[in-house]
Parts: structure tokens; sequence; C-alpha cells
């Protein structure tokens, strides 16, 4: 089973600059999650996703950050403008559904450095 | 909101001995309890979890204990190997209402041969 894809794996921007983070969850996965890993720090959920609609956002800086799932499967995180403090991996995750006990399988990441 | 304390941050074991992780929570409402391994530059995954009608659950070297009365549960390895030198996050699950995991800030164990 193929796992949980994303790209880039590296991005090196400077502050103001735009970034967009793309991911593909596992086929078949309703709920997908963005989290940002700063480093040393555990992950924090920025949103989550059943299918295409927005289940919690509650922690996304909304000024900046945006998020799709538009069809239901890919989906992709933006940050416009970067501040230096966005600098930190950012994790795609997903579970069949949202509830207990479903496993949350961890993409790759995106290692963002914001110059 | 939900809140999960990690301790400790950092954790040196030789090789062959136990080590402890320990985490609580505040929610009252948290009903399972996964804890993930993330080795250095990779994703995390999920090497145990339990839930909260259980105390306890093993898994060859790997037990998690849960004490709900005191809202705290804890990751223990036995005869620990280099290959389990890591960052461990413990998380909690709140069903109530927002589905969501919140870790904790890791414990990075190092294994000494």
């Amino acid at each position: 089973e193929a796992g949980v894809a994303q790209s880039p794996r590296y991005k090196i921007i400077e502050k103001r600059q735009s970034v967009a983070f793309w991911c593909n969850p596992i086929s078949g996965h309703a709920t997908l999650y963005w989290y940002q890993q700063i480093l040393g720090q555990g992950p924090k959920l920025l949103i989550q996703f059943q299918n295409n609609g927005v289940v919690d956002d509650s922690q996304l800086p909304k000024d900046r950050f945006s998020a799709e799932r538009l069809k239901g499967v890919d989906s992709t995180l933006k940050i416009q403008p970067a501040k230096l403090e966005d600098s930190a991996v950012y994790l795609c995750a997903s579970s069949q559904g949202p509830k207990m006990g479903n496993e949350q399988f961890f993409g790759p990441g995106t290692r963002l450095t914001v110059l | 909101g939900e809140n999960v304390e990690q301790h400790p941050s950092t954790l040196s074991v030789q090789e062959g001995d136990s080590a402890v992780i320990k985490c609580t929570y505040s929610d009252s409402a948290s009903n399972y309890f996964p804890w993930y391994k993330q080795e250095l530059g990779k994703r995390p995954q999920l090497i145990i979890d339990i839930r909260s009608n259980v105390g306890e659950k093993k898994d060859q070297r790997i037990a998690v204990t849960l004490n709900k009365t005191a809202k705290h549960f804890s990751l223990h390895i036995t005869e620990t190997q280099p290959e389990d030198s890591a960052v461990y996050f413990c998380a909690e699950y709140s069903g109530a209402g927002s589905y969501q995991l919140t870790f904790g800030k890791g414990t990075k164990l190092s294994v000494i041969p």
C-alpha cells in the first residue's frame, strides 16, 4: 500500500514570499490533516478535512495560511506571505476516518526554511 | 483547551536497560492515547496505543499504562536497543467534538551501546 506523499520535500524562501505544499493521502482515506512541526516540538494540527469539507481549522493562521481539498483527495497548503516563524516541517497525515482508533499515517513532510 | 505535558524531554539509557516516558493530560473527555516514534528526519509512526477502557497494553518490548483518575499515561520500553533511539511523542485524542490529536513536545531517547 502506498503511503502519504508530499512535495516538495524541502523549500527555502525569503520572508514575505509565498509557498505551497502538496499532499496525496492514502487511497480511500477520507480524513486528511495538515500539521506544523517546529524544531523540538510535537506536531500541531493546523487543519483537518473530512472528504472535501473542513472539520477543524481553529489553529490555522487564516490571515496567511490557506488550505483546500477540492475533490476530496489531494490537498494543498499555502502560506502567503511567509514569516520567519513559519520555518518548520509541514506534515500531512491521513486516516480512514476522524474517529478514535483510526490510525493517522504521516507523510515524509516538507521542511520549510524562511530566510 | 487540550494540553499534554510530556517528561522527560531527553533520556539516555544503556543498552538493555528500560526506559519510561510519562505524559499527563487535562481533558477528561480524552479517550484514546497513541504513542508515535519519529526517527531523525523521518515521519512519525504509530508504535502503540491505548483506549480509555484499558489500563495497560503490551506489545513485545513496548507497553503503555493509563491512569484515567490521575490523567496520566506512560510508555515503557524494556531491553532497549540502539535502534530504539528516536524522539517519542505521546498524544491524546478527544472525541468530544473536535476529533483531533494533541501531541506532547516529545522525548529524545538515546540508547547507548
